[in-house]
């Protein structure tokens, strides 16, 4: 049975750096073709992707906060860390981590099906 | 980026009748050279993350109900919900990913 679980500050001052930890159960990050991401949800908004780590270590944020975003792995703790620098208001959302589901077609690994999701925590960045 | 636009906002539908939603993307999700369409439907209830329902337009995700279809082609999608249950109370997101970034749809609220 596969399980995520995301934890990490609840708040955080504008400026300061959001450290996230995503750590998961019943699959493991060195199996080919896994995937685990980050997609938060600011409230009453759609959900927002941020971040893939792949088994290898290819990496892929969002092209608008790729500066400010970090995703690694602890393989050893079944953990997916993300970070985000400089953080304002706006970044206030539940930061979810998920699996991505394994699926592929003719010659390539597919990207962005997230078929297990952690619980979420909601993340406020305020003064 | 692709801005994937979804209706209505909201729906209002009887239980046991039937709900429809309506994704549409600002360009093809349609990968020509294996025919698939990269469009995912999930269910979301207040207080939990997003679930997956749908993936490549219409293929169910295990344990899935049954009453829950997805159909559409190239840059318009559509969900439906056949004879509607207390349950499907949630709101329903669209999501491309044939690129990256995947971008999801901004949801359509489904009450009874």
């Amino acid at each position: 049975q596969i399980t995520l679980k995301e934890s990490g500050p609840t708040l955080v001052k504008p400026t300061q750096t959001l450290t996230l930890t995503c750590t998961f159960s019943g699959f493991s990050l060195t199996s080919s073709g896994v995937g685990v991401g980050w997609i938060r949800q600011p409230p009453g908004q759609a959900p927002d992707w941020l971040a893939l780590i792949y088994w290898d270590d290819d990496k892929f944020y969002s092209p608008s906060l790729n500066k400010r975003l970090t995703i690694t792995k602890v393989t050893s703790r079944n953990q997916v860390i993300l970070t985000v620098t400089s953080v304002d208001p706006v970044d206030t959302a539940t930061y979810y981590c998920a699996h991505q589901l394994f699926t592929v077609v003719p010659g390539s690994l597919v990207s962005g099906i997230y078929d297990f999701w952690g619980p979420g925590i909601k993340v406020t960045v305020s003064s | 980026d692709i801005v994937m636009t979804q209706s209505p906002d909201s729906l209002a539908v009887s239980l046991g009748e039937r709900a429809t939603i309506n994704c549409k993307s600002s360009q093809s999700v349609l990968y020509s050279s294996n025919n698939k369409n990269y469009l995912a439907w999930y269910q979301q209830k207040p207080g939990q993350p997003p679930k997956l329902l749908i993936y490549w337009a219409s293929t169910r995700e295990s344990g899935v109900p049954d009453r829950f279809s997805g159909s559409g082609s190239g840059t318009d999608f559509t969900l439906t919900i056949s004879r509607l249950q207390a349950e499907d109370v949630a709101v329903y997101y669209c999501e491309q990913y044939y690129t990256t970034p995947p971008s999801f749809g901004r949801g359509t609220k489904l009450e009874i």
